[in-house]
């Protein structure tokens, strides 16, 4: 069966330390790959998505990036982080075809100070 | 325009009584399909069900059912028979087919409180 692997869970970086979260996919080959994030008690934006490796779809201009380096795998990153940077941010993948759902990572909780 | 709306940011329901959760779409695209999604408080997104825009019938797992009404772009979720651990966030969201498929487009979500 597949699986989605987002780590940290928890993470605390003051303002203008780097970030990079890291998401991996096992059991499936060639998946789509999003990275959201959810601001306290909001709905989900949508930052990155991936259809292939290296193939990165922006949704938000922003201090952030993504990379998918590997099939299964989808990195986020910031040089500089912003103290609005800080929610949740989730992982997920999904089949190619409108009736597959995403998949959705455990998540990771920054905070930025 | 929205492509889902959620209009009811928060919902009370008596335990063991049925809630219905409402979900409006909006799409050009005949072939689409629309999930929901349980939040917990712990933040893991949980996938409900799905209903495919051809689908005759309306999809049904478990306790949770989607009532499709297709030509009003409604997809509400009726959750029967409420358990205390069904409090959380409820999202919709839809996917689109064809070569814009690869996005999904979520609701703001429902808070649905069950009171013992």
């Amino acid at each position: 069966s597949q699986t989605i692997h987002q780590w940290p869970a928890t993470l605390v970086q003051p303002v203008g330390s780097p970030l990079s979260l890291e998401c991996t996919v096992e059991g499936t080959s060639n998946p789509n790959l999003y990275w959201y994030r959810q601001a306290a008690g909001r709905g989900l934006q949508l930052l990155f998505y991936s259809v292939g490796i290296g193939q990165i779809s922006s949704e938000v201009p922003q201090n952030l990036s993504a990379s998918r380096p590997q099939d299964r795998q989808f990195i986020l990153s910031s040089k500089k982080l912003l103290l609005s940077d800080s929610g949740f941010y989730l992982c997920a993948w999904s089949a190619q075809g409108k009736v597959f759902p995403l998949h959705f990572g455990n998540g990771t909780r920054l905070t930025v100070t | 325009a929205q492509k889902i709306t959620q209009t009811q940011p928060g919902m009370f329901v008596q335990e063991k009584e049925a809630v219905t959760l409402d979900c409006t779409y909006d799409t050009s695209d005949p072939s689409y399909g629309l999930f929901w999604y349980k939040q917990p408080s712990s933040g893991e997104m949980i996938f409900l069900i799905y209903q495919g825009s051809y689908d005759q019938q309306n999809a049904t797992e478990g306790r949770y059912s989607l009532n499709f009404q297709k030509a009003r772009k409604s997809a509400n979720l009726v959750i029967s028979a409420s358990q205390l651990g069904d409090s959380a966030m409820y999202f919709c969201a839809m996917r689109e087919g064809g070569f814009t498929g690869n996005q999904f487009y979520f609701g703001t979500g429902t808070s649905l409180t069950v009171i013992p």
